[in-house]
């Protein structure tokens, strides 16, 4: 089955734009993580959505913000870029049945802020 | 609060030698551990996870990692390297269930080299 898929893969900003990247997860998947990777601070968690409710949220100011549609499909949005916006941002997706809910990762949408 | 400490950002082994990457985690509870690992300009893929039962975990592509309580330990090995192993290496960690939906907290990461 089709795997986790993030779009755009590729996009360049300007400092005080927006922006929003778009996260399909697996087919029956329902709960969608979100996480912002660089070569300084690594990886960092921002934010998961269960049920269209965001249920946990990482240390990031509220510039950052998502949704998830009533498909599972999610969305964030970052106002006001920094420079420091720029970064892979990742999407996970995982079923949240029982145990341990292994996350499976989208290829990344990659913004750069100039 | 959890932290997962990888020694080593960059480890360079021969093909053909044995693979080690360390991995040390902090956890107030009972941890989930997890090895993915990063191919350039691709997302993370699953090499294996630990949860409960056994300690010695097998995953793809040859690798295991054992998890020491004693030592809050989780290294991956692999008995001998391939060409195709080169790559960034993530050691993560969360908790069951609780607060900690969607949250894995990862180390810096371990770029494997592998000369032939």
């Amino acid at each position: 089955k089709a795997g986790v898929t993030q779009t755009p893969r590729y996009l360049i900003k300007t400092r005080g734009q927006q922006v929003t990247l778009s996260c399909s997860p697996i087919s029956g998947h329902r709960s969608v993580s979100w996480y912002q990777q660089t070569p300084g601070q690594g990886l960092q968690f921002l934010f998961e959505y269960f049920s269209e409710t965001q249920r946990n949220k990482g240390n990031f100011p509220g510039r950052f913000s998502g949704r998830q549609f009533s498909n599972s499909r999610s969305e964030m949005n970052v106002s006001t870029l920094e420079l420091g916006d720029s970064a892979l941002y990742l999407c996970a997706s995982s079923p949240m049945t029982s145990g341990a809910n292994v996350l499976t990762f989208g290829a990344g949408s990659r913004l750069t802020v100039l | 609060a959890q932290s997962v400490t990888q020694l080593g950002s960059h480890v360079s082994v021969s093909e053909g030698a044995l693979v080690l990457l360390r991995c040390n985690y902090s956890s107030s509870v009972p941890p989930y551990l997890f090895w993915y690992v990063q191919y350039p300009n691709q997302g993370l893929q699953l090499l294996l996870k630990y949860t409960t039962g056994a300690t010695l975990v097998k995953g793809i592509n040859g690798f295991e990692a054992e998890f020491k309580k004693s030592e809050t330990s989780f290294h991956l090995t692999k008995p001998s390297a391939h060409m195709s192993d080169a790559a960034e290496y993530f050691c993560a960690v969360t908790s069951p269930g609780g607060t900690s939906y969607g949250k894995l907290t990862f180390g810096q990461g371990t770029i494997l080299t592998v000369h032939p």
